[in-house]
Order: structure tokens, then C-alpha cells, then sequence
């Protein structure tokens, strides 16, 4: 069926280094949004992208929205311990107003 | 505003039994969608109400079924348990403005955590 494919599946750093985590689908994707879970938390909106080429950023956080509209990236600046959790991208496929969830990136930040 | 609820958020079934897992949608939202996440994997859309209807269903068998109530909560059942139904189900809300108006942004609640021995 048609998914969403993330990687990596976990990415540990050391407090202070970047992160990037990505997304890729072989379907066009009416727009993508990202969420993050905290370890035994529950996924909590971050953002939504809608147009092809579309960069947006919230503080440490640059999102990236694909000109094919097929992926997406997150990258985190100068990580910290607070970044710790899992990063999930979910993209509309079509005129889909239902997600589908990429795997995640667990992200481990060593301090 | 209040968020999305759920309950129980723990319980412990065994094979074979029937589970009914309750969620209250955050306020001024009319939409609920039921997620089944197992260990280390993203959410697995189990399926969507919308007006008290069905309104989108993933690759679920029928023992999964669903209510939603004109309050907008929502319950999900699951009959005859079987030990990889062990997971969190997680029910999110969302306000649906109709159709072509684009993507819903998914406010989620804690979750049942779902033990099946």
C-alpha cells in the first residue's frame, strides 16, 4: 500500500550537534505535517506544509517541504536534552485528509 | 479549552476477550480518529468519525468497530482479542470543515495502553 518512509529510524548525538531527520514518499503528497511523541507521551502537533518548496521554522526547528511535494525534513540546530522523543512526519496522500504515519526518528540526546 | 481524553489508560485483557476503549474529543472539534501504535512503529490509522459515521478505514479487520455519539466522543471495540492487539491505541480529534477544505491537524490524547495475554 502506499506509506510514508522515514529515516533514520533512531539518531543519537551529543548535546549540541545538529539533527535531521527525513521523509520520503512515492506518492505525491497533498501537504505533510510533523509531529513529536515524548517518550511515554503521545504525538503532539509541531506543523503543517502545504506548498511545494515550502520552508518554515519554529525557533531551533527547520522544516523543508520537497518542489515534487514526495519529502520532507526536519532539522534541528544545537540540540538539546529537551529534543529528546520520537519525530513523525505524516503526509496527506491525494485529496486524503487521513495521515499516514511515517516509522518515526527517535532522537537521543547525549548531554 | 479541553483536550482530548481517554480511558482506561491501562488495562489487561486475555485472548479471546472484548475490550471498549472511550475517548472525549477536545472542545469544538467534530471529528475522531482511532490510531493503533505497537512498540517502536508510528500510529496505524484504524479508522475515522465524522458525524457520527464511519468516514475512512485502514487495513483493520472487522472485529475493530467504532461509535461516535452526537457529544462527538467516540468509542473503539475490539472483539475476540488476539496477543498482537497489545499496543496503545490512541484516539485523536479534529475539526473537519467539509470536504476540499484540506487536512486536519490531529490532536491526540494519551492513549489506552492495551495489554493482551
Amino acid at each position: 500500500g502506499q506509506q510514508v518512509m522515514q529515516i533514520p529510524q533512531y539518531q543519537h548525538v551529543q548535546e549540541g550537534e545538529d539533527f535531521t531527520t527525513y521523509c520520503n514518499s512515492s506518492t505525491t503528497l497533498s501537504n505533510i505535517q510533523w509531529y513529536k511523541q515524548r517518550p511515554g507521551g503521545h504525538p503532539v502537533f509541531l506543523i503543517q506544509l502545504v506548498k511545494s518548496g515550502e520552508v518554515k521554522k519554529q525557533k531551533r526547528l527547520t522544516f523543508q517541504f520537497g518542489e515534487a511535494k514526495k519529502n520532507s525534513s526536519l532539522h534541528i540546530t544545537a540540540t538539546q536534552t529537551t529534543d529528546v522523543g520520537t519525530y513523525f512526519c505524516a503526509g496527506h496522500i491525494g485529496g486524503s485528509y487521513i495521515p499516514t504515519f511515517g516509522r518515526g526518528t527517535s532522537l537521543i540526546v547525549h548531554p | 479549552e479541553t483536550g482530548v481524553t481517554q480511558s482506561p489508560t491501562h488495562l489487561i485483557k486475555t485472548r479471546g476477550q472484548q475490550v471498549t476503549l472511550r475517548c472525549s474529543s477536545q472542545s469544538g472539534h467534530n471529528t475522531v480518529s482511532w490510531y493503533q501504535q505497537a512498540l517502536g512503529q508510528g500510529p496505524q490509522f484504524i479508522f475515522q468519525y465524522y458525524r457520527e459515521e464511519e468516514n475512512g478505514r485502514g487495513n483493520f479487520p472487522p472485529r475493530f468497530s467504532g461509535l461516535q455519539f452526537p457529544n462527538y466522543s467516540s468509542e473503539l471495540n475490539v472483539n475476540a482479542l488476539e496477543l498482537d492487539d497489545s499496543a496503545l491505541y490512541l484516539c485523536a480529534s479534529s475539526l473537519h470543515r467539509g470536504v476540499g477544505t484540506g487536512a486536519n491537524v490531529l490532536t491526540f490524547g494519551a492513549g489506552s495502553r492495551l495489554t493482551v495475554l
